[in-house]
């Protein structure tokens, strides 16, 4: 089992859709979870960061954790053509790493 | 302006030869890290440093080594023992004294072994 699993996707919705992004971990006593977007070829890039059970909303973008049943997720609600690349999830220790799934890829369809 | 660099931008190896990849920041952080990244996969640790002259190994260590000398810079050597090194190398940095986890990434280095 790794340590962050994400769904593979590929994952399409049509522009103005709810996408939603999901990810589990095994690491109960993990602190800290992030989202980082990449679009291809290029670096990754924070999207959210999340430490507390709940959700946190930053625009277009609602992160929600569930540390009880050891899960994270995004949304990202009216999806843009430009929300088009691949979401890493991440899960930190808070002493210095972070572990990250595999990604899952986005395609916003015009 | 505050940032991670990486040099250079493309870089091809022949067998047999130990090639150094080049990672600097000025944004003050004590910590640093160098990511492998494989095309559909998600990133891998080689190696950290938390603080200067001092450093880990991550989960894929094997074949590359590093230093860290100085608080800016911290180049990644892969070496002739990394048998499959073509890759997306990325270099980050974290503010730990702020106790986060939040990585700033360099734009990446991409190795092609001829």
């Amino acid at each position: 089992q790794k340590e962050v699993e994400q769904n593979s996707g590929p994952l399409s919705v049509p522009e103005g859709a709810i996408a939603s992004l999901n990810c589990t971990y095994s690491d109960r006593v993990s602190q800290s979870f992030f989202w980082y977007r990449q679009y291809s070829g290029k670096s990754p890039e924070l999207i959210m960061s999340i430490y507390s059970n709940g959700d946190k909303e930053d625009g277009r973008f609602t992160a929600q954790l569930n540390k009880a049943s050891q899960y994270v997720s995004l949304l990202i609600r009216d999806s843009q053509p430009s929300d088009s690349a691949t979401y890493l999830c991440a899960v930190g220790n808070n002493a210095g790493k972070s572990t990250f799934g595999d990604g899952t890829t986005l395609t916003v369809k015009p | 302006d505050g940032g991670i660099t990486q040099s250079p931008k493309y870089l091809f190896r022949k067998e047999g030869q130990n090639v150094t990849l080049s990672c600097e920041q000025n944004l003050n952080h004590d910590a640093m890290y160098w990511y492998r990244q494989d095309p559909g996969q998600g990133l891998r640790l080689i190696y950290y440093s938390q603080i200067v002259n001092d450093f880990q190994k991550g989960d894929i260590a094997e074949g590359y080594s590093v230093s860290r000398e100085k608080k800016e810079s911290f180049p990644l050597t892969v070496t002739s023992a990394q048998k499959n090194p073509t890759a997306f190398y990325l270099c980050a940095s974290t503010d730990r004294a702020r106790s986060t986890d939040t990585q700033y990434f360099g734009p990446g280095t991409r190795l092609t072994v001829l």
